[in-house]
């Protein structure tokens, strides 16, 4: 069974550019969550979809993030115009089951850089 | 809110010897813990898990972690060292049915041979 995936691995962008980081979860999860680690702290909850509709988006930081999920299947996630405190690791998980009893299964994550 | 607090940036032990990752945490309702491990280059990778029943909790790799309720820790620990275990070491707390996981700031172990 494919684990969770996630495009790309790393990414340099200026300040002011777009970028858009992609996650697909392992087939069959409905449940799909988006954390990120900055500056070495801890990793912090962005948002969590269920299918395509988006269950908790309490830790998104501002409007100038747009996550989608369009389908239920593969989700992105869209940093417009990124800044410099955007960079950081952009983790997802996905897990068959909502309910905080149910393994989260992580990817490798992206490495966002702005400069 | 629920929190996690992971006191120490970093760990040191030699190959062999015992070691411990300490985690505290917060949290209004009833604790599910989690320990993740994070390789250089890899993703998150589960390790072991709290949700109810016997304190002492038993996962991959020879971890192990000890629930104290009273005390709000959830330790990892190992008996006896491997060079291969070095590695950044998370926990997280889930509240009861809460999706979302918070998690410490990561503990680096390092294991000397």
């Amino acid at each position: 069974e494919a684990g969770v995936t996630q495009f790309p691995s790393h990414s340099v962008i200026e300040k002011g550019q777009t970028v858009t980081l992609r996650c697909d979860p392992i087939s069959g999860h409905d449940n799909l969550y988006w954390y990120r680690r900055v500056m070495g702290k801890e990793i912090k909850f962005l948002l969590h979809f269920v299918k395509e509709s988006k269950q908790d988006e309490s830790g998104m930081p501002n409007n100038r993030f747009l996550a989608e999920r369009t389908g239920g299947t593969y989700s992105t996630l869209k940093v417009q115009p990124a800044e410099l405190e955007d960079s950081g690791v952009y983790f997802c998980a996905s897990s068959q089951e909502g309910g905080s009893y149910y393994e989260q299964y992580f990817g490798p994550g992206t490495r966002l850089t702005v400069t | 809110a629920q929190s996690v607090a992971q006191p120490e940036d970093q760990v040191k032990v030699a190959e062999g010897n015992p070691l411990t990752v300490k985690c505290t945490y917060s949290v209004s309702g009833n604790p599910y813990l989690f320990w993740y491990v994070q390789y250089p280059n890899r993703g998150l990778q589960f390790l072991l898990k709290y949700i109810t029943g016997d304190n002492l909790v038993k996962g991959s790799y020879g971890f192990e972690a000890e629930f104290n309720k009273s005390q709000t820790s959830f330790h990892l620990k190992k008996p006896s060292a491997l060079v291969s275990d070095s590695a950044l070491y998370f926990c997280a707390v889930r509240d009861t049915n809460a999706g979302k996981s918070t998690f410490g700031d990561g503990t680096t172990l390092t294991v000397k041979p």
